[in-house]
């Protein structure tokens, strides 16, 4: 059974901060990671898509990273803004399911 | 173009009560999920609809329940409504199968 695990639970940083966000899961057999950002009370807004041939993604500000064989992703935010506070999650694809972990919550300070 | 549409998006029910929410994906994709998030928890995944098929179903009790069109929407079905069912019900769809996830606004579900 796949489970999903972020780390930290939530964080906290001054703006312009660069900051990692971890998830590691337990089963390495997967078709990809998605990681998603979601305000409070509303839907969730996907960031990046990492299929399991990839090594990394970039968006913008935002860098994923997977390393399949360990069953780790990091999500790599540089110059973090205030705009950035808002739950992060990744989810991790294989056979028929997807399977979220819990969230960090991220607050960056002004 | 437009993304994933949930309708209603509140919706107040007593104990007791069936709710039915719907969902329409993205032009094109022929996956949909629902999701529920309770109040401080997770995403816990309920149903997952393929052309049409039920592929999967997450671990809830028969009285949640759902279809999947034949252009593609979806509806959840919940009877029997209990307290604990108050939740944010999130929809997402996804062109094939290993795609790219995208979600609806959800449905914020109140049963008193």
């Amino acid at each position: 059974k796949q489970e999903v695990t972020q780390i930290p639970a939530a964080l906290s940083v001054p703006e312009g901060e660069n900051l990692v966000l971890n998830c590691s899961f337990t089963d390495s057999a997967i078709y990809n990671l998605q990681w998603f950002r979601q305000d409070p009370g509303k839907g969730l807004t996907s960031l990046l898509l990492i299929q399991s041939s990839q090594r990394e993604q970039t968006s913008g500000r935002l860098n994923a990273s997977l390393d399949k064989s360990s069953g780790r992703s990091t999500l790599y935010i540089a110059a973090s803004q205030p705009g950035d506070s808002a739950t992060y999650l990744c989810a991790v694809r294989g056979g028929n399911k997807l399977v979220f972990g819990a969230g960090t919550i991220l607050r960056v300070k002004s | 173009e437009a993304g994933v549409t949930q309708s209603p998006t509140h919706l107040i029910k007593t104990r007791g009560q069936q709710a039915t929410l719907r969902c329409s994906p993205i032009s094109g994709h022929t996956s949909v999920y629902w999701y529920q998030q309770a109040l401080g928890l997770g995403l816990q995944f309920l149903l997952w609809y393929d052309e049409g098929e039920e592929r999967n179903r997450g671990n809830f009790p028969p009285r949640f329940s759902g279809r999947q069109f034949p252009n593609y929407s979806s509806e959840l079905n919940v009877n029997a409504l209990e307290l604990e069912d108050s939740a944010l019900y999130l929809c997402a769809s996804s062109l094939y199968r290993e795609g790219k996830l995208f979600f609806g606004s959800g449905t914020q579900l109140s049963v008193l």
